[in-house]
């Protein structure tokens, strides 16, 4: 089956530094990824459609210099929170939809816990 | 807009038992794909199933089961013979349009299960 890869699995940076988090399609090609965040407990939220070679779509209400997501190869997004502060700590899932099947079906990665301190 | 209610936040059953998940939705549009995913507590989310809004048809996978209705905008999840293995949280999805976009979706706020032995 469709392997989506997210790295790192954890992380904790200090406040005020920035972390990137990768995202890649191990055996498809994903012209398009999805970032969401998942507060404990909570339901996932959707943060940004990104496209390869695009600029990424944010939702409402999400800062886009902040996340800024960057969708440079068709295996390949990153997500990078700048300027990181405690408030941004949260669970952080990247998904893709197979081209072959038409966006039909999405593979998500194992997440990325942030923890900043 | 669209939006799925998962009522039920929190199921506990005895393993071998049979348990029903519940998944209501909203939307205005006509073609639509419902999906379900299961998040272990490694955090990575995996899909279940997708339906289309034209697809009415039940659905057996083993010892799931899906019940699809659109006369009351339901989409259930049965497990039966309920296993330890299938602790998790379950989250129902929504997609509208006609491109399915499976991982642009409107999440439900998941349900946990907990199989005990």
């Amino acid at each position: 089956g469709a392997v989506v890869s997210q790295h790192p699995s954890w992380v904790i940076c200090k406040s005020g530094t920035s972390v990137k988090i990768e995202c890649r399609s191990l055996d498809f090609q994903a012209t398009t990824m999805f970032w969401y965040r998942q507060f404990p407990k909570q339901s996932l939220m959707l943060m940004a459609t990104s496209n390869e070679g695009s600029k990424a779509t944010y939702e409402q209400g999400v800062e886009k210099d902040k996340f800024l997501i960057n969708h440079a190869s068709l295996t390949l997004s990153t997500l990078t929170v700048t300027s990181a502060h405690p408030e941004d700590s949260s669970f952080y899932i990247c998904g893709a939809e197979d081209v072959d099947t038409g966006g039909t079906e999405a593979f998500f990665g194992q997440g990325t816990r942030l923890t900043v301190v | 807009a669209q939006k799925v209610t998962q009522a039920q936040t929190e199921i506990s059953v005895v393993e071998k038992e049979d348990v029903t998940l519940d998944c209501v939705y909203e939307t205005r549009d006509t073609t639509y794909y419902l999906f379900w995913y299961k998040q272990p507590p490694s955090g990575e989310l995996v899909f279940l199933i997708r339906r289309n809004s034209f697809d009415e048809q039940n659905e057996i996978s083993g010892r799931y089961s899906w019940n699809f209705q659109k006369s009351t905008s339901s989409f259930n999840f049965t497990i039966t013979a309920s296993q330890v293995v299938d602790s998790a949280v379950y989250f129902c999805a929504l997609s509208e349009g006609i491109n399915t976009n499976a991982g642009k979706s409107t999440f439900g706020d998941g349900t946990t299960l907990t199989v005990k032995p």
